[in-house]
């Protein structure tokens, strides 16, 4: 079974504060991706990378960097949180395939920025 | 650019009733498409997707759905709905190739009462 792992379920921070939001995959998928997901808005995608050191923006990365330096991990990075990035927050992998891959999620990280 | 409209925000079904979830995508050429489950807590899973052939898609837990391209619609159906199907029900659309860039729609929760 394809096993993402997130490093919190939980997680209190400080306006101001530089939050890391790591991701682990265990299925040596290429593709690796974090979202947001807000009530009525659904899951926006923040970033994505298809490769080692490898990254692309998507929908909302204002506010956001990542970090893959291997290829199993893949890390969000706020650089100063604000109350506005309160939300959950999703990794999902997939392979690249090219043939419409499933996408596979970790359980999420509830993160509240006070 | 890809987009998703699942336009019921919340249903209430009764337990052994019928259920059909809606969902309607723009895309401009044949797009892959997708059913995503999030159960209480948890993160997405899969339940079905569509990329080619057969219109009708056989996916996990009784679930199928319908790709009608003359209606740009691929609404999900059950038969009979057992209370664990309790859940919010996310659908998804993504490019037939290249990267993994999936656009997710606000979703459905799913209220199941006996």
């Amino acid at each position: 079974d394809v096993k993402v792992t997130q490093s919190s379920r939980y997680l209190v921070k400080r306006t101001g504060e530089k939050v890391f939001l790591e991701c682990v995959q265990d299925m040596d998928h290429e593709n690796m991706f974090w979202y947001r997901q807000d009530p009525g808005l659904g899951l926006r995608l923040i970033y994505f990378s298809y490769d080692v050191k490898m990254k692309e923006k998507g929908d909302i990365p204002e506010g956001y960097s990542v970090s893959r330096e291997k290829k199993e991990r893949f890390s969000l990075i706020l650089e100063s949180a604000s109350t506005n990035q309160t939300s959950m927050y999703l990794c999902a992998s997939s392979p690249r395939t090219g043939t419409g891959d499933t996408q596979y999620f970790g359980p999420g990280t509830r993160l509240t920025v006070l | 650019a890809q987009s998703v409209t699942q336009p019921d925000i919340h249903i209430t079904v009764s337990e052994g009733a019928s259920l059909e979830l809606r969902c309607n995508y723009s895309y401009g050429a044949t797009p892959y498409l997708f059913w995503y489950v999030q159960s209480p807590g948890q993160g997405l899973q899969l339940l079905l997707k569509y990329f080619s052939g057969d219109t009708l898609v056989q996916g996990i837990k009784g679930f199928e759905a319908e790709f009608k391209r003359s209606q740009s619609s691929f609404n999900l159906r059950k038969p009979s709905v057992h209370w664990s199907d309790a859940a919010e029900y996310f659908c998804a659309v993504g490019p037939s190739g290249g990267y993994q860039k999936v656009t997710f729609g606000t979703g459905t929760k799913l209220q199941v009462i006996p």
